[in-house]
């Protein structure tokens, strides 16, 4: 299955929009691209998921690249409370029976007053 | 709408003991996932059930063995304490069953201290 490769640290200002990437150069066509943050000490948040399309919610949005080897997630307003570990993972149908669901080691996002 | 509610929190168990832990998905949710999280491994999946029928199982020993409820609640039982088993135990329920196009709603875990 696809390996993600993220940054291991960002800081962002209070405000301004967090934008974060993420690399899945060897995603193949049925793998969904995830994103989930953990806050110490609380289980996995789910953000957002897309396939080939950019996607948006409530609490962000999804841009993946037309050839679909990277993708950034956005917050548009960064606050204290985004302050997290930021996990970029892909989801394979060649997984289904034994899925490893490697979260990897994300990205700490710092969001700076 | 109420997460997916894990108990207990934290747990401090002995080697050798035997310990369960409750998952309850949140409503109308029939797929129930269980992870382990360490420093070390990372984030490893227990197994997954659906309509009380395990679908899939991780590579844990049988040590590790879970159940599900009419009513979807779940319940994992590790037996034989090791201190290796010592983690954040995490459960998770999606809402189309074990489907790559629906995202896992994580509860916040129970901590176990295995001394």
């Amino acid at each position: 299955d696809a390996k993600t490769t993220q940054p291991p640290s960002m800081d962002c200002a209070e405000g301004r929009a967090a934008n974060l990437p993420c690399n899945h150069s060897t995603i193949s066509g049925n793998e969904y691209v995830y994103w989930y943050r953990q806050i110490h000490s609380q289980g996995p948040q789910y953000i957002i998921h897309g396939l080939k399309n950019n996607e948006t919610n409530e609490m962000a949005s999804l841009i993946i690249t037309e050839d679909r080897k990277s993708s950034t997630l956005i917050l548009p307003h960064a606050t204290l409370r985004d302050t997290a570990v930021y996990y970029c993972i892909v989801r394979a149908e060649s997984n289904f029976g034994n899925e490893k669901l490697t979260f990897g080691t994300g990205t700490r996002l710092t969001i700076i007053p | 709408k109420a997460g997916v509610t894990q108990t207990p929190r934290y747990l401090i168990k002995t080697r050798g003991q035997q310990v369960t832990l409750s998952c309850s998905p949140i409503s109308g949710h029939r797929s129930v996932s269980w992870y382990q999280q360490t420093p070390g491994q990372g984030l490893q999946f227990l197994f997954e059930y659906f309509s009380e029928t395990q679908r899939n199982k991780g590579n844990f020993p049988g040590r590790f063995s879970g159940r599900q409820f009419s009513n979807s609640r779940s319940e994992m039982n590790v037996s034989t304490l090791e201190l290796g088993d010592s983690a954040l135990y995490l459960c998770a329920s999606s809402p189309l069953g074990y489907s790559y196009n629906s995202p896992l709603h994580f509860g916040n875990g129970t901590r176990l201290t295995v001394t």
